[in-house]
């Protein structure tokens, strides 16, 4: 089972909708999560950080964390051709280290 | 702009050329990471150095030494590179490598292509 997965998409939704990001991860006592967004060619850049379960809201951003189901999402609401991009979720180890998943890549349609 | 900044951002070298990558933080972090990201396949970590003192080494390959000076400044020296060894390759720091609810931030990264 490989540490942090994520679906690699392409995921696409319209201009305007919701996009929804999961990511699920192995180790059970992870006690920090992060989304990275990350354009072709650039490198990744912090969106969210999530510590505690449940929701964390920041703008048009919705980070959601269920450590029982080992678990964490990102929302994207109004949803723009900008936010099209790779999301890579990341998962730290109690020593520090970030484990990155594949990354899912997001395609907003005008 | 993250206030970690690297050079080159592009690099071209033969197998048999030696290189470095330079990665500077201006965050007053402690703690600087280099990455690996290849086609297809998630960001892999190579190093960590907390306070200048290496502290991870992920089973790279001895053609790639990692150096350290101070905490601001981190080397990635390369030596007899291999094909398969192109990729974008990342720095981040962070305030400390061994606390929980440390936040990396990245560099723009350094692509390298070996022939």
């Amino acid at each position: 089972q490989k540490e942090v997965e994520q679906n690699s998409g392409p995921l696409s939704v319209p201009e305007g909708a919701i996009a929804s990001l999961n990511c699920t991860y192995s180790d059970r006592v992870s006690q920090s999560f992060f989304w990275y967004r990350q354009y072709s060619g650039k490198s990744p850049e912090l969106i969210m950080s999530i510590y505690s379960n449940g929701d964390k809201e920041d703008g048009r951003f919705t980070a959601q964390l269920n450590k029982a189901s080992q678990y964490v999402s990102l929302l994207i609401r109004d949803s723009q051709p900008s936010d099209s991009a790779t999301y890579l979720c990341a998962v730290m180890r109690s020593q520090g280290n970030l484990i990155f998943g594949k990354g899912t890549k997001l395609s907003v349609k005008p | 702009e993250t206030g970690v900044t690297q050079t080159p951002r592009h690099l071209v070298m033969g197998m048999t050329n030696k290189k470095s990558l330079k990665c500077e933080q201006h965050l007053g972090h402690n703690a600087m990471y280099w990455y690996k990201q290849s086609a297809k396949k998630p960001l892999e970590l190579m190093f960590v150095y907390n306070f200048k003192e290496q502290t991870e080494n992920n089973s790279v390959p001895s053609r790639f030494s990692p150096e350290c000076p101070n905490s601001s400044h981190l080397f990635l020296h390369l030596h007899t590179l291999q094909p398969e060894d192109s990729a974008l390759y990342l720095c981040a720091s962070s305030q400390e490598a061994d606390r929980g609810l440390n936040t990396q931030y990245f560099g723009p990264g350094t692509r390298l292509t070996v022939l």
